[in-house]
C-alpha cells in the first residue's frame, strides 16, 4: 500500500544535539512538507519542497534544515539552534499538480528534549 | 497572515449525540478540507469541498462550504466512541500548494 513512513516514532534528545527525522513516501508525489504540532495549536509549516533538489522555508523554519535529494525522501534536521524543539512533527506529501492542496500525512514523530 | 478559527475548541458528548463544529477564515477560500487526527497519529482527510454552497457527506459526516466562502461546517451524526480525536479544518495558504490549518476541535465521546 502507498503511504508515508516517518521514523522514529519517538525520539529523545539532549539539549545541544542535532537530530534528524526521516520521511519516506511511495506515493510518487512531487511535493513534500514538514509541519510542527504543539498542544492546543494548529499545524505550523516548517519547510516544503515542490520538487527534487528544491525546498522553501515555511512559517517557522528557524532552527531547522531539510534536504530533498530524492523524490521519495525529505528528512528534517532539528538543530541545536531550535529554542523549543519538543513537539510532534508531521511529514506530508501532495501530488503537486493543479488543485493539489490535499495533503497525505505520515503518522508523526514525537521529539522530546531532555 | 491567514488565520482559521475553529469552534468549539473542545466537546464532550454522549455516544449517539450529533455534533456540529465550524471554521471561519479572515479571507476567502476556494477549497475547504476537513481532517481528523486520532491520538498520536497523523491527520487523515475526511472531506474536501471545492465550491461555495457545496454539501458533501462521508458516512455519518457531512460538511458544507459556506456561501460567503469564509466559513465551513462539519456535522457528525449519531457519534460513536471511535469518533474521538481532533478535527481540523484547512484551506489554501498564501503561495503554491500550502495549507493553513485551524487550531482544531477536540472531540471526546462517552460510551
Amino acid at each position: 500500500d502507498g503511504g508515508i513512513t516517518q521514523s522514529p516514532k519517538y525520539l529523545f534528545r539532549k539539549e545541544g544535539q542535532n537530530v534528524t527525522l526521516s520521511c519516506e513516501q511511495n506515493l510518487n508525489h512531487d511535493a513534500m512538507y514538514w509541519y510542527r504540532q504543539d498542544p492546543g495549536q494548529g499545524l505550523r509549516l516548517i519547510y516544503y519542497s515542490q520538487i527534487v533538489n528544491d525546498f522553501q522555508k515555511g512559517d517557522i523554519a528557524e532552527g531547522y534544515s531539510v534536504s530533498r535529494e530524492k523524490k521519495e525522501s525529505f528528512p528534517l534536521t532539528v538543530t541545536s539552534a531550535q529554542k523549543n524543539p519538543t513537539a510532534f512533527y508531521l511529514c506530508a506529501s501532495s501530488t503537486g499538480g493543479t488543485g493539489a492542496n490535499v495533503l497525505t500525512f505520515g503518522a508523526g514523530s514525537r521529539l522530546t528534549v531532555l | 497572515g491567514q488565520q482559521l478559527n475553529q469552534s468549539p475548541q473542545s466537546m464532550f458528548i454522549q455516544e449517539g449525540e450529533d455534533v456540529s463544529m465550524n471554521c471561519t477564515s479572515s479571507s476567502i477560500f476556494n477549497t475547504w478540507l476537513w481532517y481528523k487526527q486520532d491520538p498520536g497519529e497523523g491527520p487523515v482527510l475526511l472531506i474536501a469541498l471545492y465550491k461555495a454552497g457545496e454539501l458533501t457527506s462521508n458516512g455519518r459526516l457531512t460538511a458544507q462550504f459556506g456561501i460567503t466562502r469564509k466559513d465551513s461546517f462539519l456535522n457528525i451524526s449519531a457519534s460513536i466512541p471511535s469518533d474521538v480525536g481532533i478535527y481540523f479544518c484547512a484551506g489554501p495558504g498564501t503561495g503554491f500548494q500550502k495549507l493553513v490549518f485551524g487550531t482544531g476541535t477536540r472531540l471526546l465521546v462517552s460510551p
